[in-house]
């Protein structure tokens, strides 16, 4: 499976703020997602990042409050803008599996938000 | 009602026993699905695709009943280091679409 890295891995901010999370993958991949993970809870997907156009955003997340880049097939950055306590989650990227089963998503180590 | 879901436990059991989870989910038309082992602060982990006609490693056993839509994972003579969140995950087209999750404590 691909090796998948993000940066920061932690960070705690504050209100108002805005915070980029990058995702480097080492091999190129057609498909890279982002979700969110709060505490206690299951992960959800927020959008899907596609190369050479706009995101496609989930249910409940905006392209304003969530801006996604997607400069190659390797690379991604999700940006939390504006943010608010309700903003601190885990934020993990995943990418699509390389092997015979449709679907098929390996994550990164995912990055650790704390908003004050 | 969810898409899919999960007990979320705990399932507290002894070194050596069997457990057995299962995960029911919505939407007959979902061709893939998964159960991926998140450990308590890290990102989950693909354990198993589970395909129609069941697959086994080792002491992971899963199994897709797609007649009363459940998938379900067997783990067998389990050890303290099975202790983790268990998630099953089903395909939405390109998405995949996670449970909340049942916890194992496997104790000594």
């Amino acid at each position: 499976s691909a090796v998948i890295s993000q940066k920061p891995s932690r960070d705690i901010c504050q209100r108002g703020t805005s915070l980029t999370i990058q995702c480097q993958v080492d091999s190129q991949v057609t498909m890279m997602f982002w979700y969110r993970q709060q505490p206690g809870q299951s992960l959800t997907l927020i959008a899907t990042a596609n190369q050479g156009s706009e995101a496609t955003y989930e249910s409940g997340f905006v392209i304003d409050k969530f801006p996604i880049s997607r400069p190659n097939l390797t690379f991604s950055t999700l940006t939390v803008s504006n943010m608010s306590p309700e903003d601190s989650s885990i934020y993990l990227c995943s990418v699509e599996g390389q092997g015979i089963s449709y679907n098929e998503q390996f994550f990164g180590p995912g990055t650790r938000l704390t908003v004050l | 009602r969810k898409e899919v879901e999960q007990d979320p436990g705990p399932f507290n059991v002894p070194e050596g026993a069997t457990v057995a989870f299962n995960c029911t989910y919505s939407n007959s038309a979902s061709q893939s699905f998964f159960w991926y082992r998140q450990d308590c602060r890290k990102e989950p982990k693909l354990l198993m695709s589970v395909y129609s006609s069941g697959n086994e490693d080792g002491r992971f056993t899963a199994q897709l009943n797609r007649a009363s839509q459940y998938i379900s994972l067997l783990i067998r003579d389990s050890k303290l280091s099975d202790s983790a969140t268990y998630l099953c995950a089903k395909g939405n087209t390109d998405k995949l679409i996670f449970g909340t999750g049942t916890r194992l404590q496997v104790f000594p």
